[in-house]
């Protein structure tokens, strides 16, 4: 497996322009998360789905920023209008949830530049 | 939040091990320590989990406590490589949340 895709891997906008960003999950697993890393704030949790249902949204920031999960191999996570405050590194992770067990694995990242 | 506690930054000689210390102190029973890395600007790599039980694989080692409010990941030969931000988490309900890690550099 190619492991977690992103795509674009940078991506540059203006302020008020809508933001899409693409997640690829490895096949196979049931869990997906969206991650939002910057210097101020760290690596935090955005949004989780398990099995394509979003269980916990509580770290999207604002309602500016949505994320879909449509099937179990394509995810998207979108800000619109974005803002210059939304420039930072979004990382998107799959793991296979079995018990108590779910070590994750990361894409390389998505790197956003709102001017 | 993180639930989990680390020193922000620690140095290490190459060839040497770096043992890398990190308190959970509200970890439940049911719930597995993960340790994981991020290489500049990489996304984070697993390294090794573990619940009551030492673990090691090819990466690392890990060291639980018996209370399990501890652990210490073990990096038996550090190599320049290794240098990287180190994060201990605790997983709950499915939820890997990660806080500020420790900064760990390899030095020559």
């Amino acid at each position: 497996d190619a492991g977690v895709i992103q795509s674009p891997r940078h991506e540059v906008t203006e302020m008020g322009q809508e933001v899409t960003l693409r997640c690829k999950p490895i096949s196979g697993h049931n869990s997906l998360f969206w991650y939002r890393q910057t210097m101020m704030r760290g690596l935090e949790l955005l949004i989780y789905f398990n099995n394509n249902v979003p269980i916990d949204d509580s770290g999207m920031p604002e309602d500016r920023f949505s994320a879909k999960m449509p099937n179990a191999s394509f995810s998207t996570l979108k800000i619109q209008p974005s803002e210059p405050r939304d420039s930072a590194v979004y990382f998107c992770a799959s793991s296979l949830v079995v018990g108590g067990r779910t070590e994750a694995f990361f894409g390389q990242g998505t790197r956003l530049t709102v001017v | 939040d993180a639930k989990t506690t680390q020193p922000p930054s620690m140095d290490c000689a190459e060839g040497r091990a770096a043992n890398l210390p990190c308190n959970h102190s509200t970890i439940s029973g049911n719930e597995y320590v993960y340790w994981y890395r991020q290489i500049h600007s990489q996304g984070p790599q697993y390294i090794i989990h573990g619940l009551k039980n030492n673990e090691t694989n090819e990466m690392a080692s890990l060291i639980i406590t018996e209370d399990r409010k501890s652990s210490t990941l073990i990096l038996p030969h550090a190599t320049l490589r290794d240098t990287a931000v180190y994060y201990c988490i605790d997983v709950r309900a499915g939820k890997s949340t990660f806080g500020d890690g420790t900064t760990l550099t390899v030095k020559p």
